[in-house]
């Protein structure tokens, strides 16, 4: 099946520092990639949509000067954090879409951040 | 305003026992997925239904879809410990997709 994966796995930052999440699709071509953001004990929320090529396009609330996306190829995505806070402590998740079965996504591991 | 409403949103049960989860969606939707997370893990798929009617399983777990009704429903039948996890409906339309809240499963000896 479609595999996608996520590095780093954890990542622990101070405060004001940037951090660079990368989500990969192993076996396919990924024409579109969801990146999510969960709290604890909450459902996933939708931060933006990317589409290879082009720019991302965030949901309503969420800061896309704060939060860098980039999809440079059909198999690679990036999120950065800039200049983290505590409150930008959280679990990311991305997935891909686009693979044999066009209907599906598929989710990485994630990215459990804390920033300190 | 696009919604999904899963119930109930915690449950526990007993080894043995039979439950269901509903999952209610707002809008007309292409397809339902259902993924089950473990505590610190990301989503495994566990059903894609297409279409009205839709039913598949897989072990203990039965999803179904009743597009009429915006419903599905994920039922576990006998519940062993291994299904404690927390399950999520996701309704896709075009290419968004929009999470319901969750349902935390507690499957007790």
């Amino acid at each position: 099946g479609a595999v996608v994966s996520q590095h780093p796995s954890w990542v622990i930052c101070k405060s004001g520092t940037s951090v660079k999440i990368e989500c990969r699709s192993l076996d396919f071509q990924a024409t579109t990639m969801f990146w999510y953001r969960q709290f604890p004990k909450q459902s996933l929320m939708l931060m933006a949509t990317s589409n290879e090529g082009s720019k991302a396009t965030y949901e309503q609330g969420v800061e896309k000067d704060k939060f860098l996306i980039n999809h440079a190829s059909l198999t690679l995505s990036t999120l950065t954090v800039t200049s983290a806070h505590p409150e930008d402590s959280s679990f990311y998740i991305c997935s891909a879409g686009g693979a044999k079965n066009s209907y599906e996504q598929y989710f990485g591991p994630g990215t459990r951040l804390t920033v300190t | 305003e696009l919604k999904v409403e899963q119930n109930p949103l915690f449950l526990s049960m007993q080894e043995g026992k039979n439950y269901t989860i509903y999952c209610n969606y707002s809008t007309t939707s292409d397809r339902l997925y259902w993924y089950r997370q473990d505590p610190g893990k990301s989503l495994e798929s566990l059903f894609v239904l297409l279409s009205n009617g839709a039913v598949k399983q897989e072990g203990r777990l039965m999803a179904s879809l009743d597009t009429k009704a915006r419903l599905s429903t994920l039922h576990i039948t006998a519940a062993v410990h291994d299904l404690s996890a927390t399950y999520f409906c996701v309704f896709n339309t075009g290419n968004q997709f929009y999470f319901g809240t969750g349902t935390s499963l507690t499957v007790i000896p």
